[in-house]
C-alpha cells in the first residue's frame, strides 16, 4: 500500500538557517505530493504541492521538487524565521484507484529559535 | 462557505456521555474525511465519505464511533459513552475528487473527556 516516511522531529534550528525536511514515499501509479503545515492550535493548511515528476511546488519561501527517481519530495527553505515554527506533514494522493484519500507522514515538528 | 467549518471548537465532556461533532465542508466538495490527532501524534484516519457511495469506515477505532453525512454536505461524528482515551483534536477535511486535489481542513474540535 501507499506510505510516506518523513524525518522524525523535533528539528531545532536558529533563525535564518537553511531548512531541509526529508520525505520519501511508496505508491502505486503516479501520485500527487503535498506538504501541509500545522501552526500551534490550528488545523492543517496546504503549503505546496506537485502533481507530476520534476514539478516544483513553492509557497512562502518553501520549495519541494517531485523526484520520481528517488521517490522523494524534500521540503526546503533558504532562511527560516521564528514564525515558521510548526508541524509539517508530507502526504501523497495516489491516482491508482481505490479510496481517494491522502496518505500522511507522521509529521515533523520544527522549532526555530531567535 | 469559504472554508471548512467545524463546531464546537472545544468540548469538555464527562466520561460516559455521548458527544456530537459537526463538520460543514466547502460547497461542491464531494469528498469528506474525519481524522483524529492525539497530543503530539500524527493524523489517524477515521472515516471517508465520497458522494453518495457507502463510506469507508475502516479507521473507526470502535463501535462507539459513528458518522453520517446528510445530503452530501454536513457531516456529524458521534462518539458514544466517551472514554478518556477519546480526548484528542478531531479534524474534518473536504476535497474535490481527483489525485491532484489536496484537502482543505477545518480548525478542528478539541475534545477533552474528564
Amino acid at each position: 500500500g501507499d506510505s510516506v516516511t518523513q524525518m522524525e522531529g523535533p528539528v531545532t534550528l536558529s533563525e535564518e538557517a537553511f531548512l531541509t525536511i526529508n520525505c520519501t514515499y511508496t505508491a502505486t501509479g503516479y501520485p500527487s505530493l503535498f506538504w501541509y503545515v500545522q501552526y500551534p492550535g490550528e488545523g492543517l493548511q496546504l503549503l505546496l504541492k506537485a502533481t507530476k515528476a520534476d514539478d516544483k511546488g513553492s509557497n512562502k519561501g518553501f520549495e519541494a521538487t517531485y523526484r520520481k527517481e528517488t521517490t522523494s519530495f524534500h521540503l526546503e527553505k533558504g532562511s527560516v524565521q521564528v514564525s515558521d515554527s510548526a508541524v509539517y506533514f508530507c502526504a501523497l494522493k495516489s491516482s491508482g484507484g481505490g479510496a481517494d484519500g491522502l496518505t500522511f507522514g507522521k509529521g515533523t515538528h520544527l522549532i526555530i529559535q531567535p | 462557505g469559504a472554508g471548512v467549518s467545524q463546531s464546537p471548537s472545544n468540548k469538555v465532556t464527562e466520561k460516559g456521555k455521548d458527544v456530537e461533532l459537526r463538520c460543514d465542508p466547502i460547497s461542491g466538495h464531494t469528498a469528506l474525511y474525519w481524522y483524529r490527532q492525539s497530543l503530539g501524534q500524527g493524523l489517524e484516519f477515521l472515516i471517508y465519505f465520497q458522494g453518495n457511495s457507502a463510506p469507508d469506515k475502516s479507521g473507526l477505532p470502535s463501535d462507539r464511533f459513528s458518522a453520517e453525512r446528510t445530503g452530501g454536505s454536513v457531516s456529524t461524528l458521534t462518539i458514544q459513552r466517551t472514554q478518556q482515551e477519546d480526548s484528542a483534536v478531531y479534524l474534518c477535511a473536504s476535497s474535490l475528487t481527483g489525485a491532484v486535489y489536496g484537502y482543505t481542513f477545518g480548525s478542528g474540535t478539541r475534545l477533552t473527556v474528564v
